[in-house]
């Protein structure tokens, strides 16, 4: 019964490949997003969706593409790895008329 | 725009010691404010929450923090450590707007000795 899933937990690849992380959440929340942890555990925010619509869009390189396909899932699309790709990418969520977001275990992506 | 300091990247403490962690936010707008905390490799967690209604805020594992306006602080405290209590702590400030997207200081990892 795990609020706020991602998938894979862990992701290595070679730079140049395309790859793909996977977020559900099962609270009914609309509001979802996607924030990097970098290795110095500094976290920012990348995107955000309320109602699949895409609100917030935080000067990510376009080779980053959210996708939401119902309320419940927002994945993370990432062409053409580079190697400062590698992080942890969180995945959250909300209500939108509320002030909390729950977060997601994490995807630690590793790029060589 | 909204920013976070959090004073101290890392923070050291004996076990049943008081544990403070600094915060400080600039926010053109009445922010929300948040500390959360992350466990070794796991999500964050929240820890505690102000939104405007009392200035001191209990939250979970007997953490609380106090929101004081005029020095734009939120620092977090807890009377007296514990070795589970050894974590990134993480606070975060968001607009009362829609959207809401969080804005992270730098966060501070605690340490807790024996």
């Amino acid at each position: 019964d795990t609020a706020v899933s991602q998938t894979p937990k862990y992701l290595v690849t070679q730079m140049g490949n395309d790859k793909s992380i996977k977020c559900e959440q099962n609270l009914g929340h609309d509001t979802m997003y996607w924030y990097k942890q970098d290795s110095k555990k500094f976290l920012k925010i990348m995107f955000s969706y309320n109602n699949k619509e895409l609100i917030i869009n935080e000067t990510v390189p376009n080779r980053f593409s959210p996708k939401s396909p119902d309320k419940a899932h927002l994945n993370l699309h990432i062409n053409s790895l580079e190697l400062g790709d590698s992080a942890v990418y969180f995945c959250a969520s909300k209500v939108s008329a509320t002030d909390t977001q729950y977060f997601g275990p994490g995807t630690r992506l590793t790029v060589l | 725009a909204q920013s976070v300091t959090q004073l101290g990247s890392h923070v050291s403490v004996s076990e049943g010691a008081l544990v403070l962690l600094r915060c400080n936010y600039s926010s053109s707008v009445p922010p929300y404010l948040f500390w959360y905390v992350q466990y070794p490799n796991q999500g964050l967690q929240l820890l505690l929450k102000y939104t405007s209604a009392a200035t001191l805020v209990k939250g979970i594992n007997g953490f609380e923090a106090e929101f004081k306006k005029s020095e734009t602080s939120f620092h977090l405290t807890k009377p007296s450590a514990h070795m589970s209590d050894a974590a990134e702590y993480f606070c975060a400030v968001s607009p009362k707007a829609a959207g809401n997207k969080l804005t992270f200081g730098g966060g501070t990892r605690v340490l807790v000795k024996p």
